[in-house]
């Protein structure tokens, strides 16, 4: 069965710092991998997404991703920091047909 | 619409009680999805429809709940004699096509009950 786990209930960074959340996956043949953020008040948003290809995908505000099958992983990472990135995001893996979500990792970000 | 819209945003309704949460995707937008948001979880699959007809149900929790799209826009989720465990954010997501699976998501309906 199809799975996400977000090992960081919450990760606390200080602002300029760097980022990296983790999500590891369980998945049956080769995944659509996606990572959402959601900042309160808000809809779900789609930072990236990774269907084949180039291993590091770029996606919106400054993140990207790394697909690694070795280690079923897709972290996501930003080198640094803003404080408009605190919000919630939730990494999600799926079919073509359905999307799966992990329970989410919020993000707090220090002064 | 510009983007997904949600009706109610909110709704507080008495156990017992049967509510409808009403879900318009972007125009053009074949597949539509309805997850449901508990509090510090990731939203939870309930079903998607492609057109009309509904492709996978297999996430409803039970047979209190069902889905609707009849003209294969709009859709409606609907619960009967709700129960204090519904309470959440009960979120709806469309897709240009089906299997394109990059969902724009609604703000939410967020369903109290008492």
């Amino acid at each position: 069965a199809q799975s996400v786990t977000q090992p960081d209930i919450h990760i606390t960074v200080s602002e300029g710092a760097s980022l990296e959340l983790r999500c590891n996956y369980s998945y049956g043949a080769t995944p659509y991998l996606f990572w959402y953020v959601q900042s309160p008040g808000q809809g779900l948003q789609l930072l990236l997404k990774y269907f084949s290809g180039d291993t590091l995908v770029q996606g919106i505000k400054g993140f990207e991703a790394e697909f690694k099958r070795s280690q079923s992983s897709f972290n996501l990472r930003k080198p640094s920091v803003h404080w408009s990135d605190a919000a919630e995001y939730f990494c999600a893996v799926g079919d073509p047909f359905k999307t799966i979500f992990g329970a989410g990792t919020r993000l707090f970000v220090k002064a | 619409g510009a983007g997904v819209s949600q009706t109610p945003s909110n709704k507080v309704t008495e156990k017992g009680k049967y509510v409808e949460l009403r879900c318009d995707p972007i125009s053009g937008h074949t597949a539509l999805y309805w997850y449901r948001q508990s509090l510090g979880q990731g939203p939870e699959f309930l079903i998607y429809f492609q057109g009309t007809g509904a492709a996978d149900d297999s996430g409803l929790p039970n047979d209190r709940f069902f889905a609707v799209r009849p003209e294969g826009s709009v859709s409606t989720l609907k619960i009967q004699r709700t129960e204090r465990g519904d309470s959440a954010v009960y979120l709806c997501a469309s897709s240009l096509e089906f299997g394109a699976n990059v969902l724009t998501f609604g703000a939410g309906s967020r369903l109290t009950v008492l």
